[in-house]
C-alpha cells in the first residue's frame, strides 16, 4: 500500500541553524500538507500546497519557513533560523485532492526535530 | 477562531466494553470530519472519515455525525487493550481542506 514517507526520523540542530525535512508524498496524489505537534499539545496546520504553490498557510507560518517541491516526488519544508520553540514533531500529509469533501490526507510518519 | 474540542481523557474502559469518543466543533460550515488514531510517538492513522448526518460503520467501529448540533462521534466495539492510543478528531476547513485537530482523547482499555 502506498504511503507518505519522511526523512530524516529524528534531527537534533543547533539554535540559528536552518533544517530541511523532507518528505515523499503519495505518488498520484495532489495536495501535500505540513503541519507540526509540539509534544503534549495538538496537531497544528502549517501550510498547504497545491500545482508547485502555496495554497494556504497558518500564522505559524512565518518568514522563517518555506516549502518546496524541488522534483516531482520530493516535498521539503525549511526552517531558516531554528528556534528553541521549533522543537516538534513534523508531519507531511498528502491527500488526493479530486473531491473536496470527501478528500482525505495520509501522514508520514513524521520527523522529530530537537533545538538545543 | 475554528475549534475542535474533545475530552482529553484518559477515557478507562475494560476489554470488550464499549469505548464512546465525542468531539465538537465551531465551524457551522464544515463539511468533512475525520478519526485519527495516534500512539505515543507515531503520526496520526486514519481510522474513519463521516461526511453526512448519520452512522457510519466499518468493522468495529461506527463515527456518527450530527451537523445541527455540530457534534461528532466515535464507537468502538469489543475494546481490545490494543485500542489503547489517543483519538484525535480532526475537521477540514477552507479551501485546501487543512485539517483542525482537537487535542485528542486518550483511551486506555484495560485488559
Amino acid at each position: 500500500e502506498p504511503e507518505v514517507t519522511q526523512t530524516p526520523s529524528h534531527q537534533v540542530t543547533q539554535m540559528g541553524q536552518e533544517v530541511i525535512l523532507r518528505c515523499v508524498p503519495i505518488s498520484n496524489h495532489l495536495y501535500f500538507y505540513w503541519y507540526r505537534q509540539i509534544l503534549g499539545q495538538k496537531v497544528e496546520f502549517l501550510v498547504s500546497f497545491y500545482n508547485n504553490e502555496i495554497s494556504e498557510k497558518s500564522e505559524i507560518f512565518d518568514d522563517q519557513f518555506s516549502v518546496e517541491r524541488p522534483d516531482g516526488s520530493n516535498f521539503t519544508l525549511k526552517i531558516r533560523s531554528t528556534k528553541l520553540e521549533d522543537s516538534a514533531m513534523y508531519f507531511c500529509a498528502s491527500s488526493l485532492g479530486l473531491d473536496r469533501f470527501t478528500d482525505t490526507q495520509y501522514f508520514g510518519p513524521g520527523t522529530r526535530l530537537t533545538v538545543l | 477562531q475554528k475549534e475542535v474540542e474533545q475530552n482529553s481523557g484518559p477515557l478507562s474502559v475494560p476489554e470488550g466494553a464499549i469505548a464512546s469518543l465525542n468531539c465538537t466543533y465551531s465551524d457551522r460550515g464544515s463539511q468533512s470530519f475525520f478519526w485519527y488514531r495516534q500512539y505515543s510517538g507515531k503520526s496520526p492513522e486514519l481510522i474513519m472519515s463521516i461526511y453526512s448526518n448519520g452512522d457510519k460503520e466499518d468493522g468495529r467501529f461506527t463515527a456518527q455525525l450530527n451537523k445541527a448540533s455540530q457534534y461528532v462521534s466515535l464507537l468502538i466495539r469489543d475494546s481490545q487493550p490494543s485500542d489503547s492510543a489517543t483519538y484525535l478528531c480532526a475537521v477540514s476547513s477552507g479551501a485546501t481542506n487543512k485539517l483542525i485537530f482537537g487535542t485528542g482523547t486518550l483511551l486506555a482499555v484495560q485488559p
